[in-house]
């Protein structure tokens, strides 16, 4: 099992710019996640799914959409990108809506110039 | 507004020293109370707190929660340079979507 993977590792965006960070899981879990880091932060929910076609925001949605067509993807797509969302992005999946559960991705790092 | 609160945001001991990390939370309808360890990518688990009292250990870590006063605290006894890293406390939100609130994190650098 390849766990949870996420594409790209690093990305440099101009303002204004749109983009799709790509989190891919094999577990066959219903629940995913998406989160953001800032720099000397803790990690804020942007969305979550708890399965194929059902999506809903965290605390951070704003700037941001998501789709959930298959139980093993979650894109997260950014739209005209703005500095704030200079950040590192973790995508994360879980089998039960339990917080220990969830394994998270290797992250992806973000920088809007 | 729930929420979450670590302290101190950052801390430098010397190889054994014994730290202690908080974590406040205000948090309506509390699940659980999580710690993860974040070595510079994402973060690994520790433990997961859900009755007041009973302590949680795992080698020289050790974590315990108080669901009167809402906090907890992970001990780390005998620091080595591996401990160097955020410790991040995380509730678990309620209702059945696994939704985890964060603190700020806690930056321990643990020096030779």
């Amino acid at each position: 099992n390849a766990g949870v993977t996420q594409t790209p590792k690093f990305r440099i965006l101009k303002i204004g710019q749109s983009m799709t960070l790509q989190c891919t899981q094999d577990m066959n879990h219903n629940y995913m996640y998406w989160y953001r880091q800032d720099p000397g932060m803790g990690l804020k929910l942007i969305y979550y799914s708890v399965g194929a076609g059902i999506t809903d925001k965290g605390e951070v949605p704003n700037g941001y959409n998501v789709s959930r067509s298959t139980t093993e993807d979650f894109p997260l797509r950014l739209e005209l990108a703005a500095p704030s969302q200079t950040s590192v992005y973790f995508c994360a999946s879980s089998y039960v809506a339990r917080g220990e559960t969830q394994y998270f991705g290797p992250g992806t790092r973000l920088l809007v110039l | 507004e729930d929420k979450v609160v670590q302290s101190p945001l950052s801390l430098v001991v010397h190889e054994g020293d014994t730290v202690t990390l908080n974590c406040s939370y205000e948090v309506t309808n509390f699940r659980s109370l999580l710690w993860y360890k974040q070595e510079k990518k994402a973060p690994t688990f520790l433990f997961m707190l859900t009755s007041s009292g009973i302590e949680k250990k795992s080698g020289r870590l050790s974590s315990i929660l108080d669901k009167k006063e809402l906090f907890s605290i992970l001990n780390i006894t005998a620091t080595q340079t591996g401990d160097s890293a955020i410790y991040l406390c995380a509730v678990e939100a309620p209702g059945n979507t696994g939704k985890l609130i964060f603190g700020q994190g806690t930056t321990l650098q643990v020096k030779p």
